[in-house]
């Protein structure tokens, strides 16, 4: 099983739609939690942080659930500039801190 | 700089040759992570330093693969005797410190083709 698991999609959705990434981790010791955003051929950008208590960034909203070993990404009113690979990330914090990264999630927002 | 910088941005090399990619993180980070990434597949982890720590190497895939990272500064990743598998994208990444919310910041990668 890998550690860090994502649906790898791809997730095609129209202008104005909300979608749902959700993203499960095998380690619970695991620590901190990510989400990031890779574009074609670029480097992965940090997008959010994922708090115990959910967080919002605008139009988009992570929730962490610890005792499922779950995490999820909402983006309400998809904008074209949101297609993208969102990739999830989980910290481990055993001995060495290491973070480990889901294969991604990729994304087209369609006019 | 204002970020991690990488060079060389792309290396094309033949195979059994030695290469050394660069990785200068951001002033002050402590934690410095190597990453490669194969094309259409996700981040493996490679190597990791903290501070003056022992290095995490548990994801270097053989031991042509080397690294170091001299003052607590710049990293070199180095292969020996490269392989036509090892050619992708090397990501380096810093960050401030470990733990909750700091997140980490990647460099803009090199490209190594083995041909």
């Amino acid at each position: 099983r890998k550690e860090v698991e994502q649906d790898p999609g791809p997730f095609n959705v129209p202008e104005g739609a909300t979608v749902a990434f959700n993203c499960t981790y095998s380690n619970s010791a695991s620590q901190s939690f990510f989400w990031y955003r890779q574009d074609c051929r670029k480097e992965p950008k940090l997008l959010m942080s994922v708090y115990s208590s959910g967080n919002e960034d605008g139009r988009f909203t992570a929730q962490l659930n610890r005792a499922s070993q779950y995490i999820s990404l909402l983006i309400r009113d998809s904008k074209l500039s949101d297609s993208a690979t969102y990739l999830c990330v989980v910290e481990f914090s055993g001995g060495y801190n290491k973070l480990i990264f889901g294969a991604g999630t990729r994304l087209a927002v369609h006019p | 700089g204002a970020g991690v910088s990488q060079s060389p941005s792309n290396k094309v090399t033949e195979k059994g040759k030695d290469v050394e990619l660069r990785c200068d993180p951001i002033s002050g980070h402590t934690a410095l992570y190597w990453y490669r990434q194969s094309l259409g597949q996700g981040l493996e982890f490679l190597i990791y330093f903290q501070g003056n720590s022992a290095p995490d190497k548990s994801g270097l895939p053989s031991d042509r693969f080397s690294a170091e990272r001299t003052g607590g500064s710049v990293s070199t990743l180095t292969i020996q005797r490269t392989q036509q598998e090892d050619s992708a994208v090397y990501l380096c990444a810093s960050s401030l410190r470990t733990g909750y919310s700091y997140g980490y910041t990647f460099g803009s990668g090199t490209r190594l083709t083995v041909v």
